[in-house]
């Protein structure tokens, strides 16, 4: 079965500094892409990021950059400059190749300090 | 450019009560799926569909049903309201074909109190 952990439930960083927000994975398929959301107060989910298994760099999007390392099956959100709109929860998630479900962490909760 | 639409924001229902939650998508994708979200918690998977006239059951599927008769419209029918059903409801679409087939776009979610 396909397994999402988020080992933080909060995070607290200063502004302008680059935060890391960790996730592991567990899948015996191959083949699978990962995910991150960003949710702030007002409820939506922001998609924010996206590593297939076979990309052979990590992915990048502005200040977000996915630091993918598939041995230790983990992909960590690294958030560069933060920023006080930052502050919100993230959630990593997973799915599999050919299919359209999502299997999420339980979120890390990350503030971000003026 | 409206992408995924649900109604309603918010909803208070009594325990035993029916009622269906709406998404429609203007994308013309073909994938679409429902999630809850309890507090302090990620989004499971409720029910899915990969094209109109095919659903299947997610990750917690029991007192919910769904139906695609179009490929715009993906209702979300709860049978018999119970207080386990208070949750955040989100409705998402995809389209695996397409270059942007690795962007799962989310509805802004569907408040619903059982009491």
């Amino acid at each position: 079965a396909q397994k999402i952990t988020q080992t933080q439930p909060g995070m607290f960083v200063q502004e302008k500094e680059a935060v890391t927000l960790d996730c592991t994975y567990d899948t015996s398929d191959p083949s699978y892409g990962l995910f991150w959301y960003k949710q702030p107060s007002s409820g939506e989910m922001i998609f924010l990021i996206y590593q297939g298994s076979y990309d052979q760099q990590n992915a990048t999007e502005g200040r977000y950059s996915l630091n993918f390392q598939k041995a230790r099956k983990s992909a960590n959100l690294v958030i560069s400059a933060s920023q006080l709109g930052d502050s919100a929860m993230y959630f990593c998630a997973m799915r599999l190749q050919g299919a359209q479900k999502l299997v999420f962490g339980q979120g890390t909760r990350l503030t971000i300090n003026p | 450019n409206a992408g995924v639409t649900q109604t309603p924001k918010f909803q208070v229902l009594k325990t035993g009560q029916s009622m269906t939650l709406q998404c429609a998508q203007d994308m013309n994708h073909e994938y679409m799926s429902w999630y809850r979200q309890d507090p302090g918690m990620g989004l499971r998977l409720i029910h899915y569909s990969v094209g109109a006239g095919i659903t299947d059951q997610g990750e917690v599927p029991n007192g919910y049903n769904v139906s695609r008769s179009t490929t715009e419209d993906f209702p979300l029918r709860l049978l018999s309201a119970a207080p386990s059903q208070t949750s955040v409801y989100f409705c998402a679409s995809s389209s695996p074909g397409r270059p942007s087939g690795n962007t799962i776009y989310f509805g802004e979610g569907s408040w619903l109190t059982v009491v």
